[in-house]
């Protein structure tokens, strides 16, 4: 079955210290999708990134880098020289081809506090 | 405009009214889903949608229904609200073209059962 957990509930940083969000999944398929979505306090839910379960590259867009691992179903959320924007609850998610629906499990959500 | 949009934004009612939450799109999607979204737990699908009259039950369906007459709007009815299903709502559509597409959300729709 699939599992996306976050174990971190809440963090809380200086601005500009780095940070790294945990997120470790659970799956049969050897097909499947990652996402990171973000939720600012207005509440919206916003898409920052999706990876396949062929592509192990990391990515890097900006201050925001992900480190995706197989080998350990990972798929970590780095924040770089963090700033208070950057306030937010981080949701981690995956999906299935194969399965029923073209659904998506959502861990609990990390809640991230940048105090300046 | 916002290019998923959920009607209303707030709403506060009682045990036992008929409420209907509203979606609709401007994205040309055809799969449509609501979830609801509770402190702790993350997001938790309803009911999603493939196509115009297509209606399939997510993980928490119990006490909610779901109409998807035009391809553009989806809406979500709780029967007979009760306390417990005070939370966050949020409507979400993805390209049908590609099973595993982004989500793209709406702003969400706030709804407190007293």
């Amino acid at each position: 079955a699939q599992k996306v957990t976050q174990a971190q509930t809440e963090i809380s940083v200086v601005e500009k210290e780095d940070v790294t969000l945990d997120c470790v999944y659970e799956t049969r398929d050897t097909t499947y999708y990652l996402f990171w979505y973000k939720q600012p306090p207005s509440g919206e839910l916003v898409f920052l990134i999706r990876r396949n379960s062929f592509d192990e590259q990391n990515e890097i867009s900006g201050r925001y880098s992900w480190n995706f691992q197989k080998s350990t179903s990972s798929f970590n959320f780095t924040i770089t020289a963090s700033q208070v924007v950057d306030s937010a609850v981080y949701f981690c998610a995956l999906s299935e081809p194969h399965s029923s629906a073209s659904k998506i499990i959502f861990g609990s959500g990390t809640r991230l506090s940048i105090r300046p | 405009d916002a290019d998923v949009t959920q009607t209303p934004r707030n709403r506060i009612t009682k045990t036992g009214k008929r409420i209907m939450l509203e979606c609709s799109q401007t994205k040309g999607h055809d799969r449509m889903y609501w979830y609801r979204q509770d402190p702790g737990l993350g997001l938790r699908l309803i009911y999603y949608s493939f196509d115009v009259k297509d209606i399939n039950k997510g993980e928490i369906s119990d006490g909610y229904s779901v109409s998807r007459q035009a391809q553009a709007k989806f809406s979500l009815s709780l029967e007979s609200a009760i306390p417990n299903q005070t939370a966050l709502y949020f409507c979400a559509t993805s390209d049908g073209t590609d099973s595993n597409q982004p989500q793209h959300f709406g702003d969400g729709t706030r709804l407190s059962i007293l």
